[in-house]
């Protein structure tokens, strides 16, 4: 059975600090993505890594994949209350014809103004 | 296009009941997930459809759980009966294709069984 670990589980932090999730596991992924979620919605697509070393921006969000492709972090820079959130990140393998994606259980990040 | 729709938002029933929800996907996309999300166990893959055929069933936790896609704009999933172990919120996602695609998830259903 594939696993991802998310550490921390939760996270409270002041606005203007940096911090760094992370999503582990001992399986290899052909890729991995990171999904945001809000309170009361579903979970957002924020970024899909695919290359083992990858990094990737978005804004103020830096997405690294494992060069070993079985884990990612995810580093917010200057955090901003409009970041609270559920962070998930999700593997994807490929397994005959078909796949689906496995889910980790997530980090809560919490910025207070 | 309006994303993905599930109804209804929020379901409280009494053990026993049956619960039906239903989601709409967005037009065009070949793949619908259920997926359901607990504290506990985080996000779980209950089943998915690829084409309106269950491809892969392994997630549903037994059989008071059914899902069906009658076609390519609607699926419904059917608790019967239902316990208070299954409260959770439901969701319903959607994508082009399934080969770690972009899965668009809907708002979810709360779902809560007493």
């Amino acid at each position: 059975t594939q696993l991802l670990e998310q550490s921390p589980q939760f996270l409270s932090i002041q606005e203007g600090e940096n911090l760094t999730v992370y999503c582990n596991s001992s399986s290899v992924f052909s890729s991995l993505q990171w999904y945001r979620q809000e309170p009361g919605e579903g979970p957002v697509l924020l970024v899909t890594v695919v290359t083992g070393g990858e990094v990737k921006k978005l804004k103020r969000l830096t997405f690294q994949f494992g060069d070993a492709r079985k884990d990612s972090s995810l580093h917010i820079t200057a955090a901003q209350p409009g970041d609270t959130g559920l962070y998930l990140c999700a593997g994807w393998n490929y397994g005959g014809s078909q796949g689906n994606l496995i889910f980790g259980k997530g980090t809560k990040l919490s910025v207070k103004p | 296009d309006a994303g993905v729709i599930q109804s209804p938002r929020h379901e409280v029933t009494e053990m026993g009941q049956e619960v039906t929800l239903r989601c709409k996907p967005i037009s065009g996309h070949d793949y619908l997930f259920w997926y359901r999300q607990t504290m506990m166990r985080g996000l779980e893959l209950l089943i998915y459809f690829n084409n309106n055929v269950p491809i892969d069933d392994s997630g549903m936790p037994e059989d008071r759980f059914s899902a069906k896609m009658p076609n390519a704009s609607f699926s419904t999933l059917k608790i019967q009966p239902s316990e208070p172990r299954d409260s959770a919120v439901y969701f319903c996602a959607s994508s082009i294709t399934s080969g770690g695609d972009e899965q668009f998830f809907g708002p979810g259903t709360r779902l809560t069984v007493l």
